[in-house]
């Protein structure tokens, strides 16, 4: 069974600074998908940015991107010019290729400092 | 494309009573599916539909829990019997995938059910 694990369960970061969360995850399988989520308090959940496994590329979406690192099974989120609405849990979550249920981990919360 | 809804938004209900959730995915999405999220933790996977034919059951969907998709569109999440250890938010998601390459399989999520069985 595929498990996701975030080692961080509370993180802080000053406002416009850069902030790395962390995850793992494990798989005996090649054709996955990982994905980082954030939920704001009393918020539904919302797609931060996506990794598919086959690409080497690092996904970015404006101030977000990752360091997918497949050998080490690593997918870390980092966060540059921290801004107050960034304030949130946040979710790394694992598909496989055949695209069932995500397995998420269970989350990072993250406070930014004004 | 207002996305993914569910309804209602709160519910309470007292133990041994039925209870049943509604979700409408993103109109063109062929995959829904449902999660159970309890207070400070990750989403777990309970169960999802390709169109009408439901894929998988997680081994948490005990036997009261029942889900259904019958035309394809919007889902329902029945759950008989309440018992206290119930009470959680049930998440629901939708995603498209047509099976070739380029399918991003992307899940958007709604605002979710609380469930409060007392």
């Amino acid at each position: 069974a595929q498990t996701v694990t975030q080692s961080q369960p509370e993180m802080s970061v000053q406002e416009a600074e850069t902030v790395t969360l962390s995850c793992t995850y494990d798989t005996s399988e090649s054709d996955y998908y990982l994905f980082w989520y954030k939920q704001p308090p009393s918020r539904q959940m919302i797609l931060v940015i996506r990794q598919e496994a086959y690409k080497q590329q690092n996904a970015t979406e404006n101030r977000f991107s990752v360091n997918f690192q497949k050998a080490a099974k690593s997918f870390s989120l980092k966060i540059s010019d921290s801004q107050l609405g960034d304030a949130a849990m946040y979710f790394c979550a694992y598909v496989g290729g055949g695209a069932d249920g995500l397995t998420f981990g269970k989350g990072t919360h993250l406070i930014i400092q004004p | 494309d207002t996305g993914v809804s569910q309804n209602p938004r709160h519910k309470i209900t007292k133990r041994g009573q039925n209870v049943t959730f509604r979700c409408d995915p993103i109109s063109e999405h062929n995959r829904l599916y449902w999660y159970r999220q309890t207070l400070g933790q990750g989403p777990e996977f309970l169960t999802y539909f390709q169109n009408e034919a439901q894929l998988e059951k997680s081994r948490l969907l005990s036997d009261r829990f029942s889900a259904e998709r019958p035309k394809g569109s919007f889902s329902t999440l029945e759950i008989q019997r309440t018992e206290q250890g119930d009470s959680a938010m049930y998440l629901c998601a939708s995603s498209l995938r047509w099976g070739g390459t380029g399918s991003t399989d992307t899940q958007y999520f709604g605002p979710g059910t609380r469930l409060t069985v007392l």
